[in-house]
């Protein structure tokens, strides 16, 4: 079974432009939640989706926004990216909205 | 905001020695969770505890509920190499159909070979 894949794994963006991430949850799961990591702050929640539908949303500027497709795939975008938006965003899903999460191994954004 | 106190925040182990580490919160949770990410990776769960007092093992590793529902323990048996990395706590509020924005993590308990 294929677990949570997350694209890209690394990229370089520079301050002001905007970054599209991509999670495709584990086949069957239809939440998906979103986490920035930083060494910091830790892991801190960023949103949750489930049957397309943004459940929750955690303490973030609204230059951080996501979205879920039909098939459950997500899509987290940052826009006008600062410096200390540079982290570790880690996509998880599950089968439901338990606390049983599956994590992806993350797309590191280093902005410059 | 909720917080949980994850400690030790690092510890070195020689391979063969028993590993303990805990979190505590103010708060009540109904769910806690544990796991350990390695370098480069996402974390990846190790044991889910639903019950106060629940006493669950995953091979070396036995993680408790506390009673008092607000904190949980990790120990690891013999420990070896590989049982390096960083282990989180992870409390859920709100119990069953509730929301993952309701999961809070522990900072991270960092596991590095004694040199």
């Amino acid at each position: 079974k294929a677990g949570v894949t997350q694209t890209p794994r690394y990229l370089i963006k520079t301050r002001g432009q905007q970054v599209t991430l991509s999670c495709s949850p584990i086949s069957g799961h239809r939440s998906v939640s979103w986490y920035q990591q930083t060494p910091g702050q830790g892991l801190q929640f960023l949103f949750e989706y489930f049957s397309e539908t943004q459940r929750n949303k955690g303490n973030f500027p609204g230059r951080f926004s996501g979205r879920q497709f039909s098939n459950s795939r997500s899509e987290m975008n940052v826009s006008t990216l600062e410096l200390g938006d540079s982290a570790l965003y880690l996509c998880a899903s599950s089968i439901s909205i338990t606390g049983e999460l599956f994590f992806g191994e993350g797309s590191r954004l280093t902005v410059l | 905001g909720q917080q949980l106190n994850q400690s030790p925040q690092s510890m070195f182990i020689q391979e063969g020695e028993d590993v303990s580490m805990n979190c505590t919160s103010s708060s009540i949770f109904n769910t806690w969770l544990w796991y350990k990410q390695d370098p480069g990776e996402g974390p990846v769960l190790l044991i889910a505890l639903y019950k106060a007092g629940e006493l669950t093992s995953n091979g070396r590793l036995t993680a408790q509920f506390g009673i008092t529902r607000k904190d949980s323990f990790l120990n690891i048996s013999a420990s070896i190499p590989s049982d390096v990395g960083i282990y989180f706590c992870a409390g859920q509020l709100g119990g069953y159909g509730g929301s993952q924005g309701n999961l809070i993590f522990g900072k991270g308990t960092k596991l590095s070979v004694k040199p």
